[in-house]
This record gives structure tokens, C-alpha cells and sequence, in this order.
């Protein structure tokens, strides 16, 4: 099983609907959670941390569940500029510098 | 700022063939990394690098060696290339602050073995 698992879509949304998409891990012990964007050819770039209480930034929000073991990223009202791969990451507890990346979650948003 | 610089961009190599990659940061991170990126599969970690002086390897290492020539440099060898080495290869960086750890990632090296 792999370390870091999410859905490879694509989702594929009308602009302004809001979407939603999890990303599971199997290492209990993990320690620090992030969301990435990767546009297409490009670098991976953060997006947002995701903190233990949730967080949110403008239409992003991000929740960590610890007993399921998941990360979520909610999108409300998306942007055409918000179609991208969302790749989600996690550091484990045993390692801090060991950064684990998902297969990532391709979205596109349609006018 | 620089960030990370990776270098080459693209290079196509013949099968058996070998090169370097080099990666240099000038953020003053302790951490570095080499993935690589294939359609459909995400970042898979090859080596990591926690400190200068250090390296494990990741989820993907065979076939590869790696290099912490000092706190700014960290290059990735393919011995002899194999086509099934065709990827996009991406260096990163990264500083832990309390448990935020942030990858700054380099432009990426596109690699074809024929």
C-alpha cells in the first residue's frame, strides 16, 4: 500500500461550483501535512499547510482527520485559474525531512 | 532569488549512458531531495538528503547514486540509463520550522533515454 493515496480524478467542475477531494495515508505516525498545486509542466508548488484544527485561506480549506487518516482540500466558488493537479503531502513522524508526496488530484474547472 | 537550480533542463541520453544531475539551493536549507515524476504516478522520492553529509534513500532509489557535496549541493547519477529512466526529475529543498517542513522545488530536468 502506498504511503500516500488519492483519487487521480480528473474532476472536472462548472466554474463557481465548489469541489471537494480527500487524500488517505498509512502512517500513523505522520507529523505535517500540506496540500500542493503542480501546474501542468511545471514545479510543485505549496499551496497551504494543513494544521490539526483545520484552516482555511480565502476559498481554500483544508481538514485533517487523524482517526481516519485523511486530508481533505475544499475549493469554493472555482476558478478557471484553479485547474491544476492538487498534490497532497505528509511527513512522517520517524523522519522530518522525508517528504511523501500523493499521486495527485488533476481538476478542471470548465467556463 | 535563485530558490533551487537545476541543471540541465532537458537531455536525451543513449541506453547505458551516464550523467549527473545537479541541483544547488541557496536558501541555506539543511534538506534536499531528488523525485521523479512519470504520467499518472505523482512525485516518487528517490533519495533525501537530511543534512549535509547524510543521504537514504526514498521509495524509488535503484539505479541511481547520490552526492551531498556540501550544504548547497546535491546531485543525482545515473550510472547506465535505462529507458525505463525517462522521467521529469524534480530537486527540492526544505528547512523544518516547529513541524512545518515546505519543499521549495527546482524547474525540473527533463530526461528521455532512447
Amino acid at each position: 500500500r502506498k504511503e500516500v493515496e488519492q483519487d487521480p480524478g480528473p474532476f472536472n467542475v462548472p466554474e463557481g461550483a465548489t469541489v471537494a477531494f480527500n487524500c488517505t495515508y498509512s502512517n500513523s505516525a505522520s507529523q505535517s501535512f500540506f496540500w500542493y498545486r503542480q501546474d501542468c509542466r511545471k514545479e510543485p508548488k505549496l499551496l497551504m499547510s494543513v494544521y490539526s484544527s483545520g484552516n482555511e485561506d480565502g476559498r481554500f480549506t483544508a481538514q485533517l482527520n487523524r482517526a481516519s487518516q485523511y486530508i481533505s482540500l475544499l475549493i469554493r466558488d472555482s476558478k478557471l485559474s484553479d485547474s491544476a493537479t492538487y498534490l497532497c503531502v505528509v511527513t512522517p513522524y520517524s523522519s522530518a525531512s522525508k517528504i511523501i508526496f500523493g499521486s495527485g488530484t488533476r481538476l478542471s474547472i470548465r467556463p | 532569488n535563485a530558490g533551487v537550480t537545476q541543471t540541465p533542463k532537458f537531455q536525451v541520453l543513449k541506453t547505458g549512458q551516464s550523467m549527473t544531475l545537479q541541483c544547488a539551493q541557496d536558501m541555506n536549507h539543511n534538506s534536499m531531495y531528488w523525485y521523479r515524476q512519470d504520467p499518472g504516478m505523482g512525485l516518487r522520492l528517490i533519495y533525501y538528503s537530511a543534512s549535509e553529509g547524510t543521504t537514504d534513500k526514498g521509495e524509488v532509489p535503484n539505479g541511481y547514486n547520490v552526492s551531498r557535496l556540501n550544504k548547497r549541493e546535491f546531485s543525482l547519477r545515473l550510472e547506465s540509463a535505462a529507458p525505463s529512466q525517462t522521467s521529469v526529475y524534480f530537486c527540492a529543498s526544505s528547512e523544518a520550522r516547529g513541524f512545518i517542513t515546505e519543499a521549495f522545488f527546482g524547474q525540473g530536468t527533463r530526461l528521455t533515454v532512447v
